[in-house]
């Protein structure tokens, strides 16, 4: 059973770090073909994808937050941390991680989310 | 990066109605097209993966449809907890994937 848990602060304040982990199970991030995502929310809008690691350890960012991302994996806690520096209001959402599992050519989904963990930031 | 539209943005409908949503991509995107659908204060839920591919579990009332820009998910008959906001995703530039700005369906 694959399962994926989103943990981190509820509240940051403008300009500091968000450091945020996802815990998974049922999978191996050593395996071939296997990727976790970090992928957000903001209240009332659509999604937005945010970084991807592979099983390869090849790391992947946004287009407009590549500056400011940084996503890692800790194979032997099966755990994913992605960072996001000099966090904005406009960055409060809901953040979730989710699994993709490469197989060649055939087009890539997002098979199994976390339940998300709403960050706020304010001052 | 590739762009993804829906249309329409909402539609109110009725238990037993049929429900059509299109997504278009800015640029052909073969059939690297998914759906999700999301319920308040909830993870999205992965429906159709390859523009036209039930994921098990998801119920046969939902199909999709499309290649190259322009993609449909459909719901035959709709049903009271089909009512939600459906996502498509693009995965043509994996890993640079996009998602459409949602539809909502709600009851009439």
């Amino acid at each position: 059973q694959v399962t994926l848990r989103e943990s981190g602060p509820a509240l940051v304040k403008p300009t500091q770090t968000l450091t945020l982990t996802c815990t998974f199970s049922g999978f191996s991030l050593s395996t071939s073909g296997m990727c976790v995502s970090w992928i957000r929310q903001s209240p009332g809008k659509a999604l937005e994808w945010l970084a991807l690691i592979d099983w390869d350890d090849d790391k992947f960012y946004s287009t407009s937050l590549k500056t400011r991302l940084t996503i890692s994996k800790d194979t032997s806690k099966n755990q994913v941390v992605l960072t996001m520096t000099n966090v904005d209001p406009v960055d409060t959402a809901t953040y979730y991680c989710a699994r993709i599992r490469k197989n060649g050519d055939f087009p890539e989904y997002f098979d199994y989310w976390g339940q998300g963990t709403l960050v706020t930031v304010s001052s | 990066d590739i762009q993804m539209t829906q249309s329409p943005s909402s539609l109110s409908a009725s238990v037993g109605d049929r429900v059509t949503i299109t997504c278009r991509a800015s640029q052909r995107i073969s059939s690297y097209l998914n759906w999700y659908q999301q319920k308040p204060g909830k993870a999205p839920k992965l429906l159709i993966y390859a523009a036209s591919s039930l994921q098990s579990g998801v119920p046969s009332r939902f199909s999709g449809g499309g290649s190259g820009t322009d993609f449909t998910l459909t719901i035959s008959s709709l049903q009271p907890e089909d009512f939600a906001t459906y996502y498509c995703q693009q995965s043509y530039s994996t890993p640079l994937f996009t998602f459409g700005p949602g539809t909502k369906v709600d009851v009439k």
